[in-house]
């Protein structure tokens, strides 16, 4: 079966501070993979995704940027943070089929703090 | 522009008193619509998958139905423990799921 990890759980960093935020899929290969922040009370925000090892795309300018170094490797960073980078953030992973299986299936999520 | 609305945004409930959630939609194309139960500090938890109008999918106490337009997540005599934000997406493309806000459902003893 298939496993999503991430980590860290929760981080609290100052303003100013380097973003790395790692998550990793097992049990499938060529995963397409996700992350999104959800805002309290709020519905999830679609940052980047991954259909290929080194390929990213970008849904929202911000300060933030992902990396996909390996098949089932997914990362967030950011080399200074801002107040607006709190929240909680999630990695997904899903594997599109022409007739099913198109189930989107998420991390337990890393809740970062940013004072 | 492809959006997907749910409502109520929040749902209080007697245990036992039955009620349903709607997520409406409006897609150029639909590759499938999705339900989701996320608990608080917790990533969601994947439901149903619905793919065309007319399709049903149970699961416990749940019940999810398509229309072309919309989808209802009927809860029958829920319990406490349902208590949770019931989110909805759909998949318009071929990548990119868009979200509904949730409905955060209370069910009291």
């Amino acid at each position: 079966s298939q496993t999503i990890h991430q980590w860290p759980a929760t981080l609290v960093q100052p303003v100013g501070s380097p973003l790395s935020l790692e998550c990793t899929v097992e049990g499938t290969s060529n995963p397409n993979l996700y992350w999104y922040r959800q805002a309290a009370g709020r519905g999830l925000q679609l940052l980047f995704y991954s259909v290929g090892i080194g390929q990213i795309s970008s849904e929202v300018p911000q300060n933030l940027s992902a990396s996909r170094p390996q098949d089932r490797q997914f990362i967030l960073s950011s080399k200074k943070l801002l107040l607006s980078d709190s929240g909680f953030y999630l990695c997904a992973w899903s594997r599109l089929d022409p007739f099913s299986y198109n189930e989107q299936f998420f991390g337990p999520g890393t809740r970062l703090t940013v004072l | 522009e492809d959006q997907v609305t749910q409502s109520p945004e929040a749902l209080r409930l007697q245990e036992g008193e039955s009620s349903s959630l709607n997520c409406s939609y409006t897609v150029s194309g639909l590759r499938g619509l999705f339900w989701y139960r996320q608990d608080p500090g917790k990533g969601p938890e994947f439901l149903f998958t619905l793919y065309s109008a007319g399709e049903e999918k149970e699961k416990e106490r749940l019940k999810a139905t398509l229309t072309k337009k919309e989808s209802f997540l009927h809860i029958t005599a829920p319990k406490p423990e349902d208590s949770a934000t019931y989110l909805c997406a759909v998949l318009p493309g071929t990548y990119k799921y868009i979200f509904g806000t949730g409905t955060r459902l209370k069910v009291l003893a």
